[in-house]
């Protein structure tokens, strides 16, 4: 079966500190991965999606960025975090060409 | 007009009753529809799809009105681990047939009571 891990599960970072979230699949190839922020008050929104290594799809202009080095691992980063990049932070996995997403556990991140 | 729009609740229901709630769609030419639940501070997990002649998974029915643009879902003899956030999802014509058209609803809160 399918498993998507993501961590950590809880973060607290100062303004101006970098960023990195890591995200793996297991028991699937060639999934879409998708990066996702979901703020208090609002709906799920998309940041960034990947078909494959190195295809990076970019839904909104933020202060952030992503990279897929390997088939089932999808990073989401940033150089200097802002206050409002606090959120619930999830990455989710889908099969190629399947519109239904699963998500993982999620990372809570508070910028201070 | 936002694209997924749900009555955000808290929907507060005794135990053992029947609930159902709707969300509306604004792009007619939405091609995907589901439900997922959301419990707090956890991640959304997929309850059911939503097919155009409805579909039935136990005590959930979902339901789509095509023609009136909205989904529906009924919880029957509702147990207290119903208690969550429901969120409608709906897969934009846009998107490349993957999940990055999906957009998703705020969600509905239901608390099932004792």
């Amino acid at each position: 079966s399918q498993t998507i891990h993501q961590w950590p599960a809880t973060l607290v970072q100062p303004v101006g500190s970098p960023l990195s979230l890591e995200c793996t699949v297991e028991g699937t190839s060639n999934p879409n991965l998708y990066w996702y922020r979901q703020a208090a008050g609002r709906g799920l929104q998309l940041l960034f999606y990947s078909v494959g290594i190195g295809q990076i799809s970019s839904e909104v202009p933020q202060n952030l960025s992503a990279s897929r080095p390997q088939d089932r691992q999808f990073i989401l980063s940033s150089k200097k975090l802002l206050l409002s990049d606090s959120g619930f932070y999830l990455c989710a996995w889908s099969r190629r060409n399947r519109p239904e997403a699963f998500f993982g556990q999620g990372t809570r991140l508070t910028v201070v | 007009r936002k694209e997924v729009e749900q009555d955000p609740g808290p929907f507060n229901v005794p135990e053992g009753a029947t609930v159902a709630f709707n969300c509306t769609y604004s792009n007619s030419a939405s091609q995907s529809f589901f439900w997922y639940r959301q419990d707090c501070r956890k991640e959304p997990k997929l309850l059911m799809s939503v097919y155009s002649s409805g579909n039935e998974d136990g005590r959930f029915t979902a339901q789509l009105n095509r023609a009136s643009q909205y989904i529906s879902l009924l919880i029957r003899d509702s147990k207290l681990s119903d208690s969550a956030t429901y969120l409608c999802v709906v897969n934009m014509p846009y998107s490349g047939g993957g999940a990055d058209g999906l957009t998703f609803g705020k969600g509905t809160h239901l608390i099932i009571q004792p």
